[in-house]
């Protein structure tokens, strides 16, 4: 069974702090994964995709890493700030289901 | 960038009652859009794939009879919920791609709506 899995399921940290937020894939078979924000009551922000055969992607503060043989991926938040409180979500995409496999999700607080 | 429109945000109906949601994608065509579910503290769920022109596919265990999805244009899908009850009180999703790109993507992001937020009293 196909299942994505996000570690913590909340996480709140002081301003300025780097943190490391969690994906791990139960099928290593992924065409590409890609991480995004919610915030609440609020749609889908993409943030960064990953092609299967990349290993990281950056975006400004943001950073994320792609380890197919292990079956995860981590984003990299530098200096965090308030404005980046939202539940964070990633979502592996399988080209042989066509499906999009979504974790379900960190909710990440930034104290000021 | 490309923008997917959703509406409305926010619908509160009786039991029993249909609900239409609306997805447009307003500067694309769409030729297929997801819709999603999702409940509190839960991931999305994939409920069905909307092809224009065609029938929709559904995925297991979503009743197709119950959730009508119509996408009779490039630029609009319709989301129906028939007689509404309290459990299907949830937040609705939709996303597009645009044609002539690979499922799922080939290396350029997805374009989500807002979402719904569905609430059965």
């Amino acid at each position: 069974k196909q299942e994505v899995t996000q570690i913590p399921a909340a996480l709140s940290v002081p301003e300025g702090e780097n943190l490391v937020l969690n994906c791990s894939f139960t099928d290593s078979a992924i065409y590409n994964l890609q991480w995004f924000r919610q915030d609440p009551g609020k749609g889908l922000t993409s943030l960064l995709l990953i092609q299967s055969s990349q290993r990281e992607q950056t975006s400004g503060r943001l950073n994320a890493s792609l380890d197919k043989s292990s079956g995860r991926s981590t984003l990299y938040i530098a200096a965090s700030q308030p404005g980046d409180s939202a539940t964070y979500l990633c979502a592996s995409f399988y080209s042989s289901a066509s499906k999009i496999i979504f974790g379900s999700g960190t909710r990440l607080s930034i104290r000021p | 960038g490309a923008v997917v429109s959703q509406h409305p945000s926010r619908v509160i109906c009786k039991s029993g009652t249909s609900v239409k949601i609306e997805c447009r994608s307003l500067d694309f065509q769409a030729t297929t859009m997801f819709w999603y579910r999702q409940f509190p503290k839960q991931s999305l769920m994939l409920m069905a794939t909307s092809n224009e022109g065609s029938k929709a596919t559904y995925e297991q265990g979503v009743e197709k009879d119950k959730f009508l999805i119509n996408h009779a244009s490039l630029t609009l899908s319709t989301l129906t919920v028939t007689s509404a009850h309290p459990e299907d009180s949830s937040f609705y999703i939709c996303s597009a791609r645009q044609p002539g790109q690979s499922y799922p993507y080939s290396g350029n992001t997805i374009y989500f709506g807002e979402g719904s937020w569905l609430t059965v009293v």
